[in-house]
């Protein structure tokens, strides 16, 4: 069975552009979340996902987004880019039934 | 709401040694515990879990016990391997409608010297 899969693994942008990262859950699981993490924070929850429908939002500001799609895709939107958004960016996908989250290999952005 | 305190890090051990990150937590009711693992350069990986109190979960030579009565799932490990060297996070998830919503300890950087 394939893991979670996170596009692309790693981007470098400039200040003021904005950023698509792409989150393919395991077949199957319908909840997806996302997390940053960076050395200064750790792990921070950034939104969750289940049926298209965002259930969750963490303390970001609102340059950060996201969606799902109907086949449980995922994506997150940061616009407007700053410095401190240089992280990495972890998708997680699970089901209800046994509150396991699968996390991807991350998308390492990093903003110049 | 839920929070996990982890031992401070980094830790550093030489192969054989044995092995104790400690994890305590504040949470509403008996939430499932999980240990993550994060190798240098990947996505965080289950490490083990616990679903109720008393419970041991293990994998890989690791082990953690679920205490209610000292709200602590403490991982260990009796000889650790050079190839154990990463990060070991502890989690808990919020229960409810906040299923996918982890609350993570900090991290605990663990090298293992030959």
């Amino acid at each position: 069975k394939a893991g979670v899969t996170q596009t692309p693994r790693y981007l470098i942008k400039t200040r003021g552009q904005q950023v698509t990262l792409s989150c393919s859950p395991i077949s199957g699981h319908r909840s997806v979340s996302w997390y940053q993490q960076t050395p200064g924070q750790g792990l921070q929850f950034l939104f969750e996902y289940f049926s298209e429908t965002q259930r969750n939002k963490g303390n970001f500001p609102g340059r950060f987004s996201g969606r799902q799609f109907s086949n449980s895709r995922s994506e997150m939107n940061v616009s407007t880019l700053e410095l401190g958004d240089s992280a990495l960016y972890l998708c997680a996908s699970g089901r209800l039934a046994d509150n396991e989250q699968f996390f991807g290999p991350g998308t390492r952005l990093t903003v110049l | 709401g839920n929070s996990v305190t982890q031992m401070e890090g980094p830790v550093t051990l030489s192969e054989e040694a044995f092995l104790t990150i400690n994890c305590t937590y504040t949470a509403t009711g008996y939430p499932s515990l999980f240990w993550y693992v994060q190798y240098p350069g990947e996505g965080l990986q289950l490490l083990l879990k616990a679903t109720k109190a008393d419970d041991k979960g293990s994998n890989k030579g690791f082990e953690a016990t679920y205490r209610k009565e000292t709200t602590s799932f403490h991982l260990e490990k009796g000889s650790v391997q050079v190839s154990d060297s990463a990060v070991y996070f502890c989690a808990l998830p919020p229960g409810g409608t906040s299923y996918g919503k982890l609350t993570f300890g900090q991290g605990t950087i663990l090298t293992v010297h030959p």
